[in-house]
């Protein structure tokens, strides 16, 4: 079993929608977890840390629900330049490694 | 913020031969991995370099085909050893940052013909 599932998509909205992503992990003992954003030929990059009491960035929040071991990640208003893929990344209590989900990929329309 | 410089970006190569993928990190860090991404795949940590002494090793990755050296806290190197086509991929070195997380270099996009 992966240690971090995501659908892989794509999700094709249009500008100005609301999308919402979610990832599962199948280790209890996981406690830090993000979510990273890679464009088409390049390295991903760090979008937003995930806290247990959810936490919002702009038009990004991320909700962490332990107790069903998954995590989100929602997108207001979204806008072309919102068009990646997004990562869920997962971390053990030790920081020393980190699991990937496979991305999900988003595709926003004109 | 971290940045993490890393070279080759791009590079074809014969089969049977190797590649040594360089990365510098701008200031220290706590811990640096390697990974590959295959196309229309998500990271595989291929390793974690220690400074000093020999890489932890993924299952399914060894030290023979993936030399990995890591001489000071700011520098290591992955060598793709006696490469064949399906070692094509996309080489990232990463390092984990204690005030701005994990950062990834720009890649080496590998090409074995």
């Amino acid at each position: 079993r992966k240690e971090v599932e995501q659908d892989p998509g794509p999700f094709n909205v249009p500008e100005g929608a609301t999308v919402a992503f979610n990832c599962t992990y199948s280790n209890s003992a996981s406690q830090s977890f993000f979510w990273y954003r890679q464009d088409c030929r390049k390295e991903p990059k760090l979008l937003m840390s995930v806290y247990s009491s959810g936490n919002e960035d702009g038009r990004f929040t991320a909700q962490l629900n332990r107790a069903s071991q998954y995590i989100s990640l929602l997108i207001r208003d979204s806008k072309l330049s919102d068009s990646a893929t997004y990562l869920c990344v997962v971390t053990l209590y030790n920081f020393n490694k980190f699991y990937f989900g496979s991305g999900t990929k988003l595709n926003v329309k004109p | 913020s971290a940045v993490i410089s890393q070279k080759p970006s791009r590079d074809i190569c014969q089969r049977g031969t190797s590649l040594t993928i360089q990365c510098q990190v701008d200031s220290q860090v706590t811990m640096m991995f390697w990974y590959r991404q295959q196309p229309g795949q998500s990271l595989t940590l291929i390793a974690t370099a220690n400074q000093g002494s020999e890489a932890t090793y993924e299952s399914g990755f060894v030290i023979d085909k993936f030399p990995i050296s890591r001489p000071n806290l700011t520098f290591s190197t992955l060598t793709v050893s006696n490469m064949s086509p399906e070692d094509s991929s996309i080489y990232l070195c990463s390092g984990l940052y204690r005030d701005s997380g994990y950062t990834f270099g720009s890649g080496t996009r590998l090409t074995v013909v």
